[in-house]
């Protein structure tokens, strides 16, 4: 079946250093995929819509020029964090709108932890 | 703007025991639903969606949810639990045409042996 993969599953990084995670579809093409962030004990959410050939669309109070976002192949977004700081330290998460048995759906990467310190 | 409400931050049951976790959205118009578990130290895992038909819908491992449109609600439900249930149950709500999600903020579930 369709797999989104992210990668690393886990980094720390030094505050004021940059750290790129990758997320992948691995067996379909997804134009748009979508990143989000869980603080913890709290819910996702969404940070930007990254779209296939274009800028990403970012939700209100997200800063597009700290979270970088790529989307240069179909099977591949990266999400840059730029100049990070401890209070990005989450839990950082892709997804893509696929089409599964049953039709349409959302798969999910496996999320990367973010620690920076 | 659509929101998604899970009314129970915490649910502790004991094995064997019926689990019925409350979802209700705010969008008046056609809505898809869907419910993820989270198991410890793993990735989101969709459980069961539901787009039209039946408003029955059986997900995985042994859960369902019942969408009822005049209560705005998606309860997620399960007979008899298992210790391995234990993890964080997530409601969502499709917004847009592209599948973006609006999550709930989450339902820890801990089973007791």
């Amino acid at each position: 079946g369709a797999v989104v993969s992210q990668h690393p599953s886990r980094v720390i990084c030094k505050s004021g250093t940059s750290v790129k995670i990758e997320c992948r579809s691995l067996d379909f093409q997804a134009t748009t995929m979508f990143w989000y962030r869980q603080f913890p004990k709290q819910s996702l959410m969404l940070m930007a819509t990254s779209n296939e050939g274009s800028k990403a669309t970012y939700e209100q109070g997200v800063e597009k020029d700290k979270f970088l976002i790529n989307h240069a192949s179909l099977t591949l977004s990266t999400l840059t964090v730029t100049s990070a700081h401890p209070e990005d330290s989450s839990f950082y998460i892709c997804s893509a709108p696929g089409l599964g048995v049953s039709g349409n759906t959302i798969y999910f990467g496996e999320g990367s932890w973010l620690t920076v310190v | 703007a659509q929101s998604v409400s899970q009314h129970n931050h915490h649910v502790i049951l004991s094995e064997a025991a019926s689990l019925e976790l409350g979802c209700n959205y705010s969008y008046g118009g056609t809505v898809n639903l869907f419910w993820y578990v989270q198991y410890p130290g793993q990735h989101l895992q969709l459980l069961l969606k539901y787009f039209s038909g039946d408003p029955l819908v059986k997900g995985i491992k042994g859960f369902e949810a019942e969408f009822i449109k005049s209560k705005f609600s998606f309860n997620l439900r399960k007979p008899s639990v298992q210790w391995s249930d234990t993890a964080e149950y997530f409601c969502a709500v499709f917004e847009g045409s592209q599948g973006n999600l609006i999550f709930g903020k989450g339902t820890k579930l801990s089973v007791k042996p």
